[in-house]
């Protein structure tokens, strides 16, 4: 099964700052994703990270806000842009495991913007 | 798009007790529905998944079954320990191509599971 590193672990910022959110996988993987999860509430798909090309995001997401690299198959970042109270949320990697496996996730990026 | 519901959001039960969660999703298309538990303060952990040819999988004290026809899918687990208390989420997996955004992973709203001594 694929390690995920996922680092800041947490983060306190200030509003109207941006936060990068690092995950790297200890393997190649065709397929990255970034989750949100505000406090104790279910996940929500950000955007698919998508090697070489644009992420794809879902609705309700927009590239200005979070804006993400995939520069190979095991690194990933998420930015999360001009930072406002509503966007403290827990942020997860996660990646489709080879051999069809499954989804597995990083430890998560607990922030907090006051 | 998917749509996956919950039920029950809290559930509380004895020790050596069954749990039972059901869930049920909209997009008949969806083919792969995992199950996770999250321990406070943890990552999701994928602790069984079941696909869309298959009707029943069993993992130790785990099953899960799936009913294709009504959409819906169940976590079962007998023999509960205090250790299985935790946030259990259902998912459903719809592949929508590469021109439509890829796969999707979408979440039900989660079942706070608490063991009781």
């Amino acid at each position: 099964s694929a390690v995920i590193s996922q680092k800041p672990s947490r983060d306190i910022c200030q509003r109207g700052t941006s936060l990068t959110i690092q995950c790297q996988v200890d393997s190649q993987v065709t397929m990255m994703f970034w989750y949100r999860q505000q406090p104790g509430q279910s996940l929500t798909l950000i955007a698919t990270a998508n090697q070489g090309s644009e992420a794809t995001y879902e609705s309700g997401f927009v590239i200005d806000k979070f804006p993400i690299s995939r520069p190979n198959l095991t690194f990933s970042t998420l930015t999360v842009s001009n930072m406002s109270p509503e966007d403290s949320s827990i942020y997860l990697c996660s990646v489709e495991l080879q051999g069809a496996r499954g989804y597995t996730f990083g430890s998560g990026t607990r922030l907090t913007v006051v | 798009g998917e749509n996956v519901e919950q039920h029950p959001s809290t559930l509380s039960v004895q020790e050596g007790d069954s749990a039972v969660i059901k869930c049920t999703y909209s997009d008949s298309a969806s083919n792969y529905f995992p199950w996770y538990k999250q321990e406070l303060g943890k990552r999701p952990q994928l602790i069984i998944d079941i696909r869309s040819n298959v009707g029943e999988k069993k993992d130790q004290r785990i099953a899960v079954t799936l009913n294709k026809t009504a959409k819906h899918f169940s976590l079962h687990i007998t023999e509960t320990q205090p250790e299985d208390s935790a946030v259990y989420f259902c998912a459903a997996l719809l592949s929508r191509g590469l021109t439509g955004g890829g796969n999707k992973l979408t979440f039900g709203t989660g079942t706070q599971l608490k063991v009781e001594l």
